[in-house]
């Protein structure tokens, strides 16, 4: 029962350095979502994808880029990152559907210096 | 656009009654609530569709008013458990009836309970 999980956990990174999230799930799930959360801001979606090869901009995606290469995976990059972009961040998927509720992976926390 | 919750806060003693309050600028398809707790990942609670079909958990009700855009979250009776961070995500309704999967949430309501 390993539901949506992401990789890495922890990151720390230097300003400029490179990374990649990954985010996995195994529910066979259409709808995936990458959102970040910061102090008094809430959940904001970054990116997000209805299905394989497909992805779409949130409402705060610039610094972001995203695949969705495989059903089961959808990555999230960042090419040149920013202290700005300090933050812990969530993937989620759901079914296709008005009534499929997100699962949540546990989060990865990312500090950039 | 993000969808705006109020209260931003509210501390209860258990026992007591709480509302949270969720708004959208547009036409929702459905709204979405969850809760999260410190240090951990939102967990769901409730879906509120268009058309009135709802999903979710025993000891909490919800609202969805389709005119105007809103809906609330009811909780009763409020447990020590019930503490955490609420927030509501919602989806915006598009032609032919349908949506994008896009779920945007709003900035969250901070609910304490005291014994």
């Amino acid at each position: 029962n390993a539901g949506v999980t992401q990789t890495p956990k922890f990151r720390v990174l230097k300003t400029g350095q490179s990374m990649t999230l990954l985010c996995a799930q195994d529910m066979n799930h259409e709808y995936m979502y990458w959102y970040r959360q910061d102090p008094g801001m809430g959940l904001r979606l970054i990116h997000y994808s209805v299905g394989e090869g497909t992805t779409a901009k949130g409402e705060v995606p610039d610094g972001y880029n995203v695949s969705r290469l495989k059903k089961q995976n959808f990555l999230l990059g960042l090419e040149s990152a920013a202290p700005s972009q300090t933050s812990v961040y969530f993937c989620a998927s759901r079914r296709q559907g008005a009534s499929g509720e997100l699962f949540f992976g546990e989060g990865s926390r990312l500090t950039v210096l | 656009q993000q969808p705006v919750q109020s209260p931003q806060a509210v501390i209860l003693r258990e026992g007591e009654d709480a509302v949270i309050n969720c708004s959208s600028s547009k036409a929702l398809y459905s709204v979405h609530w969850y809760r999260q707790k410190h240090g951990e990942a939102p967990v769901f609670l409730m879906i509120l569709l268009k058309g009135g079909e709802q999903k979710g958990h025993e000891k909490i009700s919800a609202s969805f008013n389709e005119k105007k855009q809103q809906s609330s979250l009811y909780l009763t009776a409020s447990q020590l458990s019930y503490s955490g961070t609420y927030f509501c995500g919602t989806e915006a309704w598009m032609a032919g009836g349908t949506s994008y999967g896009k779920l945007t949430f709003g900035q969250g309501t901070i609910l304490t309970v005291h014994p």
